[in-house]
């Protein structure tokens, strides 16, 4: 079993439909971060998260610590969205494990 | 253009030889982060280097070793490489850890 898993493994909607990625996790982490990359094979940052929620645009990232469980959120879903979302656990010292990605599919 | 800079871009080698592969992070940022992509394994950390000094190992092979230079950037070597080190090797860095990371574009290695 996976330190972080995350569901589903692929996901494909119709523009402007609201998305749900969810992350479990089983290690210690001091933070739980959300990445994208697209399809070119860049990686951005989306967010940090060590409690609580955050939003940024359309997106939306919220962490449950006692259930180790955290989900991304899209709302009004677009094409240019399609890409790997991956969540990662952070730990304090610096290193990172990744769950296995999701591949969102954003129909026009 | 993040701020982190990875070179090369590209690179094609043989088995059995031996690369290096350079990170430049973002200015002000003094930790750097190695991580590997490949195909089977998914994203993986190395290794992780802050303001010179090794801070934490990850599944780094022992056929590779990197550093981080007093201008902090850093190198990945690579040395008796195998078919299965063909990956997308990415950097990262961060000022702290504490408020995300920055990834570069990555370095797409080939091993034929």
């Amino acid at each position: 079993k996976n330190e972080v898993e995350q569901s589903p493994q692929n996901l494909t909607a119709q523009e402007g439909e609201f998305i749900t990625i969810n992350c479990s996790y089983s290690v210690g982490i001091s933070a739980l971060h959300w990445l994208q990359q697209h399809p070119g094979g860049g990686i951005v940052s989306l967010f940090m998260l060590s409690s609580g929620k955050k939003k940024h645009g359309r997106l939306i990232a919220t962490i449950n610590i006692q259930e180790k469980h955290s989900s991304l959120h899209i709302t009004a879903s677009h094409p240019r969205d399609s890409a790997v979302y991956i969540c990662s656990g952070g730990t304090s010292y610096g290193k990172l494990t990744f769950g296995q990605g999701t591949i969102l599919t954003v129909h026009p | 253009d993040s701020g982190v800079t990875q070179t090369p871009k590209h690179l094609i080698t043989a088995t059995g030889q031996r690369v290096t592969l350079r990170c430049s992070p973002r200015s002000g940022d003094l930790s750097v982060y190695w991580y590997q992509q490949s195909l089977d394994q998914g994203l993986q950390f190395l290794i992780h280097y802050y303001n010179g000094e090794e801070r934490a190992k990850g599944n780094i092979l022992e056929r590779f070793s990197a550093q981080q230079f007093p201008d902090l950037h850093s190198e990945l070597n690579l040395s008796s490489l195998e078919l299965g080190d063909s990956a997308l090797y990415f950097c990262a860095s961060s000022t702290t850890g504490r408020y995300g990371y920055t990834f570069g574009s990555g370095t797409r290695l080939t091993v034929v």
